[in-house]
């Protein structure tokens, strides 16, 4: 069974504590994966899109990587502002239909000034 | 740019009444899917409509339809509500169907009593 697992649930920081989310899969053919950011009461916001292993996107003070496995999205001196959940969802190789995707229910990440 | 727009915010109905939500994508996106996000399950694919054609559906009891419209609009429907369809329900959006990445609404918060 296709499977997407984050980890930690929830992750509380310090503000400059820098640390990485962690997104494992077991999927049966990997087309893509994706990031997102979710804040209280909002939908998900698009991240980054990583597609093969050994891709890095950045995007201020997140970094998301890829490797066969598992994705880590690496959060360096974060602020408040980036207190939110972060989703992880992987897209199944057969089609780019949304009905190929699969999210993971998240990490609540939160950053105390 | 306006983004994607979901109608009602809130509401609240008891069991066994149905209930009618709205989305409007950003212009020229003709993908629409809709997602049910629950504490416990995460983010759950319902169904994706591309160019009023229903393109997928997700493991989901038939209570729950949903129809989309020439100017790419889209409603889904529960009928025969059950306290466990209480949920924030979200549209997502992009231009070409291939899920990449989605444009999220700010969803459709429903509480069944």
């Amino acid at each position: 069974e296709d499977q997407v697992t984050q980890s930690p649930e929830a992750l509380r920081l310090q503000e400059g504590e820098s640390s990485s989310l962690n997104c494992s899969y077991t999927v049966s053919g990997l087309r893509g994966l994706f990031w997102y950011r979710q804040d209280p009461g909002k939908g998900p916001e698009f991240l980054f899109t990583l597609y093969s292993a050994g891709e890095e996107k950045e995007k201020e003070r997140l970094k998301a990587t890829l490797t066969k496995k598992e994705s880590f999205l690496h959060i360096t001196a974060p602020k408040p502002e980036d207190s939110a959940t972060y989703l992880c969802a992987v897209q199944l190789r057969g089609g780019g239909s949304q009905g190929n995707l699969i999210f993971g229910k998240g990490t609540k990440l939160s950053v105390k000034p | 740019k306006a983004g994607v727009t979901q109608t009602p915010r809130y509401l609240i109905k008891t069991r066994g009444q149905q209930v009618t939500l709205s989305c409007s994508p950003i212009s020229g996106h003709r993908s629409v899917s809709w997602y049910q996000q629950t504490p416990g399950q995460g983010l759950q694919f319902l169904f994706e409509y591309f160019s009023e054609t229903q393109r997928n559906k997700g493991n989901f009891p038939g209570r729950f339809s949903g129809r989309q419209f020439s100017n790419s609009r889209s409603e889904m429907n529960v009928s025969t509500l059950e306290l466990g369809d209480s949920a924030l329900y979200l549209c997502a959006t992009t231009k070409t169907g291939d899920a990449g990445e989605l444009f999220f609404g700010e969803g459709s918060r429903l509480t069944v009593l």
